[in-house]
């Protein structure tokens, strides 16, 4: 049961580098997420898509963008990346419901030198 | 304030102990409720839901109370594999679309 799938797991970057994290789910969940999270803080949502074609706009943003073409996955790039966005990268899905939780993918971490 | 917000811990407690985590909220149209484990490292994973008429499952019991906003969980007869951070999450339908928010997380380390 492969679940929530991020690749890559690991990766090192120099700032003004740029780069795509890839998540891809085998739930057909409609909603997808893109999470970061720094030490001593919460998961802090980057952007979310209702379903394929469509996103928006979380609580951080900027230094980001997103898209999803195919409803399995969900892409999270850095355009010319920051020693701030040196943090853990974690996707998530679920299916339409409120009441139900999100099934997260182990991580991605990136460090931006 | 923040939107949900748990206990800072960390909680060291031997084997067998019991031990509790609050978590408050701030919006009261939040709708499902959540407590999360995470290992050191590893990704969030469920442990379990939370209802209104409170719920158990083997030695973990949540309760929710709508009235004041709280959230708790019991942890009885801990185990040395409870040690992890547990995460208080609130998931809110708004503007149409399913948002969980995290708490930062209370660390429990459980010892012999």
């Amino acid at each position: 049961n492969a679940g929530v799938t991020q690749t890559p797991k690991f990766r090192v970057l120099k700032t003004g580098q740029s780069m795509t994290l890839l998540c891809a789910q085998d739930m057909n969940h409609e909603y997808m997420y893109w999470y970061r999270q720094d030490p001593g803080m919460g998961l802090r949502l980057i952007h979310y898509s209702v379903g394929e074609g469509t996103t928006a706009k979380g609580e951080v943003p900027d230094g980001y963008n997103v898209s999803r073409l195919k409803k399995q996955n969900f892409l999270l790039g850095l355009e010319s990346a920051a020693p701030s966005q040196t943090s853990v990268y974690f996707c998530a899905s679920s299916s339409d419901s409120p009441y139900q939780p999100q099934h997260f993918g182990d991580g991605t971490r990136l460090s931006i030198l | 304030r923040k939107e949900v917000e748990q206990d800072p811990g960390p909680f060291n407690v031997p084997e067998g102990a019991t031990v509790a985590f609050n978590c408050t909220y701030s919006n009261s149209a939040s709708q499902s409720f959540f407590w999360y484990r995470q290992d050191c490292r590893k990704e969030p994973k469920l442990l379990m839901s939370v209802y209104s008429s409170g719920n158990e499952d083997g030695r973990f019991t949540a309760q929710l109370n709508r009235a004041s906003q709280y959230i708790s969980l019991l942890i009885r007869d801990s185990k040395l594999s409870d040690s992890a951070t547990y995460l208080c999450v609130v998931n809110t339908f708004s503007g149409g679309y399913n948002k969980l928010i995290f708490g930062a997380g209370t660390r429990l380390a459980v010892h012999p």
